[in-house]
């Protein structure tokens, strides 16, 4: 079973802590995306990738950062947590052709920030 | 600019009663549209999709949706709702332009909640 693989299910950081959220996939994906999700506003973008080293800006990059050194694993870096970064991430992939398969999801890492 | 709409925030049914989400969208050209269903603290899950042909989808669980091209409209349904149902559920059009082209964009999601 194909799977995005996110490291941590709940994380408490400490306001101004530098915090990374990991996320692997096994498929192979050229794409992968970082979403934050929280009640009323649905999922925002925050960055996305196309290939390794690639990164683009989502729709709310502020205050966060990326990495993709290898295909398979994209991580998120909060350079100093801020309590408005408490929430639910989302990492998703998928194929070049993601318009015809959709997106895949990991579990979701919930990060409060106190 | 390519948006998705949701109009319900929160919906609740009776278990076993038939079940209808709404969904529109926002796009010129024929759209790749798609379900996803969060269980409470979980990931997303794909319940089905539509880029071409029939405009009847069948998906998974026993969803279905249908693409109405002349209302903008990609509703899902689901005769008869299970009390294990109770999700968030997002509906998705895929950007073929702009700076998003290739990405999804989602709405802001259905919540439903199922009443014994």
């Amino acid at each position: 079973d194909v799977k995005v693989t996110q490291s941590s299910r709940y994380l408490v950081k400490r306001t101004g802590e530098k915090v990374f959220l990991e996320c692997v996939q096994d498929m192979d994906h050229e794409n992968m995306f970082w979403y934050r999700q929280d009640p009323g506003l649905g999922l925002r973008l925050i960055y996305f990738s196309y290939d390794v080293k690639m990164k683009e800006k989502g729709d709310i990059p502020e205050g966060y950062s990326v990495s993709r050194e290898k295909k398979e694993r994209f991580s998120l870096i909060l350079e100093s947590a801020s309590t408005n970064q408490t929430s639910m991430y989302l990492c998703a992939s998928s194929s070049p052709s993601g318009l015809n398969y959709g997106y895949t999801f990991g579990s979701g890492t919930r990060l409060t920030v106190v | 600019a390519q948006s998705v709409t949701q109009p319900d925030i929160h919906i609740t049914v009776s278990e076993g009663a038939s079940l209808e989400l709404r969904c529109n969208y926002s796009y010129g050209a024929t759209p790749y549209l798609f379900w996803y269903v969060q269980s409470p603290g979980q990931g997303l899950q794909l319940l089905l999709k539509y880029f071409s042909g029939d405009t009847l989808v069948q998906g998974i669980k026993g969803f279905e949706a249908e693409f109405k091209r002349s209302q903008s409209s990609f509703n899902l349904r689901k005769p008869s709702v299970h009390w294990s149902d109770a999700a968030e559920y997002f509906c998705a059009v895929g950007a073929l332009y702009g700076g998003s082209q290739g990405n999804l964009i989602f709405g802001k999601g259905t919540k439903l909640s199922v009443k014994p």
